[in-house]
């Protein structure tokens, strides 16, 4: 079966840090390139940032540039967004995608989505 | 605002045809990216519906197509049915980077 499954969120105080993980399961997750995509309560999407498939390129959303990182390790297949100087407007459900297609990036529909993790940054 | 402009609400009686539209611009859908669109039901995950402007995912029903024409995307969904009530996102690229619409609610 193939799965994608969030963890790592919770309720936070602003300026601390989270890092969420995305388990894959059921592909081979080395070939695909993946990405993060949050929806704050009662929102819409908003894309978050991208990683290649070997981890050689990563993109930010200007919302995102500075404070989140994204990594990958393909031997665990874990995808990972390190959150960092969180604030309230980071609330949000946060979605890992797979994009399709394998090897490319920035072209291809978002075929695969997690179940998702909810992110809360309240004093 | 989002870089995609898609209209807030459609609705439509059960049996009908509605569309939704998705207006980008030169930097995007213009360029010749393609369009996507997701379907998302309350508390889930978006669903794939359409991919590449006009293809349809195994399991989606053909009652789901899809176009694009210049700037613009539309998604129509022909003998609508209670199910299909939800919120319906486009998603292109600009510079590579993933843009979405910012979500159109369907009302059966």
């Amino acid at each position: 079966q193939v799965h994608l499954v969030e963890s790592g969120g919770g309720v936070v105080q602003p300026g601390t840090s989270l890092r969420l993980s995305c388990a894959a399961s059921g592909f081979p997750f080395s070939l695909y390139a993946m990405h993060w995509v949050r929806q704050a309560p009662g929102k819409g999407l908003e894309w978050v940032a991208v990683i290649t498939h070997d981890g050689s390129e990563k993109h930010y959303a200007d919302s995102a540039k500075g404070r989140l990182i994204v990594s990958r390790d393909n031997t665990q297949k874990i995808l990972y967004l390190q959150m960092d100087s969180l604030r309230v407007e980071d609330t949000a459900a946060y979605f890992c995608a797979r994009e399709s297609g394998g090897y490319t990036f920035g072209r291809n529909a978002f075929d695969m989505w997690g179940q998702g993790t909810m992110v809360s940054v309240s004093s | 605002q989002s870089v995609l402009t898609q209209p807030p609400s459609v609705s439509g009686a059960p049996g009908q045809r509605v569309i939704i539209s998705c207006t980008g611009s030169s930097s995007n859908i213009g360029a010749g990216h393609n369009v996507h669109w997701y379907q998302q039901l309350p508390g889930t995950a978006p669903k794939l519906v359409i991919y590449d402007n006009n293809s349809r995912p195994s399991g989606v029903p053909d009652r789901f197509s899809g176009s694009r024409s210049g700037t613009s995307a539309s998604l129509a969904i022909s003998g609508l049915q209670d199910e299909d009530e939800a919120y319906y996102y486009c998603q292109s690229y600009d510079s590579s980077l993933s843009v979405f619409g910012g979500g159109t609610k369907l009302t059966v």
